[in-house]
């Protein structure tokens, strides 16, 4: 069955620190997408990354990056010089395509907090 | 880039009642639409996946008498919230494909609508 693992319920960490969010995800299926949200207290969901399972590159955009390691089925996320406006729940989610409609499974969230 | 709207953004209705909220694709034409439900410092979790100009398909547990979906054009679903009570006060977010754009996997998600029955 589908499952997306954020063991980490909550992280606080003091501005400038780097921080990782860990996503471990099961799945039958060999094609797969992968995706991080941000959802702010204002509640609307971010898009940050997508990725596909037959991607493997790790990818950096500014503070953000991503490593995929599907041998380890993890897709873990890395706040570089973390901020306060990064302060937010983050949720890792799968995808698959067989089947259709592509429902996303979502992880229960990391609540990060991040203190001047 | 692909906008889905949510209306109305906040509702308050009395128990008992029933309560509508709209989503939208402003810029697009959405095949599929999703509806979730998020609780207070949950995960979001699938309710039902809407087609337009078929019935949704629920996912295990979720009441389709209850929660009706109505997806009657190409950019807009209906979820009503029938006989509402407080145990359905929730964060309602939709998200919509659009088939022309973007791949199987690409979901744009709503702002949401926060449900308060009191």
């Amino acid at each position: 069955a589908q499952k997306v693992t954020q063991a980490q319920t909550e992280i606080s960490v003091v501005e400038k620190e780097d921080v990782t969010l860990d996503c471990v995800y099961e799945t039958r299926d060999t094609t797969y997408y992968l995706f991080w949200y941000k959802q702010p207290p204002s509640g609307e969901l971010v898009f940050l990354i997508r990725r596909n399972s037959f991607d493997e590159q790790n990818e950096i955009s500014g503070r953000y990056s991503w490593n995929f390691q599907k041998s380890t089925s993890s897709f873990n996320f890395t706040i570089t010089a973390s901020q306060v406006v990064d302060s937010a729940v983050y949720f890792c989610a799968l995808s698959e395509l067989p089947g259709g409609y592509n429902k996303l499974i979502f992880g229960a969230g990391t609540r990060l907090a991040v203190h001047p | 880039g692909a906008v889905v709207s949510q209306h109305p953004s906040w509702v308050i209705c009395k128990s008992g009642t029933s309560v509508k909220i709209e989503c939208r694709s402003l810029d697009f034409q959405a095949t599929t639409m999703f509806w979730y439900r998020q609780f207070p410092k949950q995960s979001l979790m699938l309710m039902a996946t809407s087609n337009e100009g078929s019935k949704a398909t629920y996912e295990q547990g979720v009441e389709k008498d209850k929660f009706l979906i109505n997806h009657a054009s190409l950019t807009l679903s209906t979820l009503t919230v029938t006989s509402a009570h407080p145990e359905d006060s929730s964060f309602y977010i939709c998200s919509a494909r659009d088939p022309q754009t973007a791949a199987l996997y690409e979901q744009y998600f709503g702002p949401g609508t926060r449900l308060t029955v009191t």
